[in-house]
């Protein structure tokens, strides 16, 4: 069974700090995304990384893929309150579809 | 473009009763998948479809949930009959590609 663990679980920040979300599975996936869901809604797609050692950025979220395609990490710079929110990693598997494992999530609350 | 249409939003029903959920994808995406997340998880893939064919429904508890996707487009998820611990979020989403968009999900509470 493959598995996707996040660290940490829960994350509690003042406005203005940075803070790092780590997604680590013995698995290897053909792609890694990251998603941000608000309560009472779905997920929503922040990013999808393909290659192995991977760095995208959007605004002040930086996405990093492991080189060995099994880990991702998400860091956040100068943290603000509306990225509050439960930030989820989701492996890629394909196999002439593609299938995704979810990671276990984390919770991210940023004080004003 | 329209997306995912999910409904009804929210259901209250007491174990061992039966319900079900409604799925309306983006128009044109193939694959359909059914999640379920308990509170403060990630979704937990139940099935797949791939136009109105089962691609993987190995986590799915086949003694008492089933769905369907006939002619490859809406689809419907049933709980019959209800457990405790199926009260969750079940959230469909539909892909025509790597990604795939969420509908809002429907929040079940099992009493």
């Amino acid at each position: 069974t493959q598995l996707l663990e996040q660290s940490p679980q829960f994350l509690s920040i003042q406005e203005g700090e940075n803070l790092t979300v780590y997604c680590n599975s013995s698995s290897v996936f053909s792609s890694l995304q990251w998603y941000r869901q608000e309560p009472g809604e779905g997920p929503v797609l922040l990013v999808t990384v393909v290659t192995g050692g991977e760095v995208k950025k959007l605004k002040r979220l930086t996405f990093q893929f492991g080189d060995a395609r099994k880990d991702s990490s998400l860091h956040i710079t100068a943290a603000q309150p509306g990225d509050t929110g439960l930030y989820l990693c989701a492996g890629a598997i394909t196999s002439g579809t593609y299938k995704y494992i979810f990671g276990t999530g984390t919770r991210l609350k940023v004080l004003a | 473009e329209a997306g995912v249409a999910q409904s009804p939003r929210y259901k209250i029903i007491e174990k061992r009763q039966s319900v079900a959920f409604w799925c309306n994808p983006i128009s044109g995406h193939a694959t359909l998948y059914w999640y379920q997340q308990i509170l403060g998880q990630g979704p937990k893939l139940l099935i797949q479809f791939q136009n109105n064919g089962v691609v993987d429904d190995s986590q799915l508890p086949k003694d008492r949930f089933s769905a369907e996707r006939l002619k490859g487009v809406d689809s419907t998820l049933k709980i019959q009959p209800a457990k405790l611990e199926d009260s969750a979020v079940y959230l469909c989403a539909s892909s025509s590609t790597r990604y795939q968009y969420f509908g809002a999900g429907t929040r079940l509470s099992v009493l």
